[in-house]
């Protein structure tokens, strides 16, 4: 069964201390991976697209990297506006390129 | 240009009412997809829609939930004799002809 699973479930940083979250994927073939984040009471707002083992991708303080079994978002000095749960999901192969998502990792990060 | 918009943000129903959700995809995208996230869940597609097609239901409930994108107008999402069950944040997606999914704000659909 495809299946992503997101870890921690929630992080709690100080601003600065640097961190990664993880994205683990079972699927039957990876299409893309992506990373959104959310806000409470929004909607999920688009990060990365990953298609390829190797590929990096940077934004500002974050960077996604993406291996053949697994992603990770990495947290660069944090602020506090960084805080919001981060969402990992793939488009399988040969599917209707609908998004299967993870559970996301709750991210605080303390002034 | 403007982002995806979902109306209404909030929606109240009693239940054995029908509730209907409304999305504008993006300028120049005419790929729309339905997500339900349920209290403490994670988002789960529901539905994925081409202007006058449905290309995948296979999330959908298969009894008093429908959804279409007619030619003219927004998409629509469909909830017939809605049960406390029901209570979500649905959010609607569009993406061009590549595969990021660009998110509305959702519709916090509330049963009593």
């Amino acid at each position: 069964e495809d299946q992503v699973t997101q870890s921690p479930e929630a992080l709690r940083l100080q601003e600065g201390e640097s961190s990664s979250l993880n994205c683990s994927y079972t699927v039957s073939g990876l299409r893309g991976l992506f990373w959104y984040r959310q806000d409470p009471g929004k909607g999920p707002e688009f990060l990365f697209t990953l298609y390829s083992a190797g590929e990096e991708k940077e934004k500002e303080r974050l960077k996604a990297t993406l291996t053949k079994k697994e992603s990770f978002l990495h947290i660069t000095a944090p602020k506090p506006e960084d805080s919001a749960t981060y969402l990992c999901a793939v488009i399988i192969s040969g599917s209707a390129r609908q998004l299967t998502f993870g559970s996301g990792t709750q991210l605080t990060v303390l002034p | 240009n403007a982002g995806v918009m979902q109306n209404p943000r909030h929606l109240v129903r009693r239940r054995g009412q029908e509730a209907r959700l409304r999305c504008s995809p993006m300028k120049g995208h005419s790929h729309v997809y339905w997500y339900r996230q349920l209290p403490e869940e994670g988002l789960k597609f529901m539905v994925y829609l081409q202007k006058e097609n449905i290309i995948d239901e296979s999330g959908m409930p298969k009894e008093r939930f429908s959804a279409e994108f007619p030619k003219e107008g927004p998409s629509i999402l469909r909830i017939q004799q809605v049960v406390r069950g029901d209570s979500a944040a649905y959010f609607c997606a569009s993406s061009p002809i590549v595969d990021e999914q660009f998110f509305g704000p959702g519709t916090r659909l509330t049963v009593l």
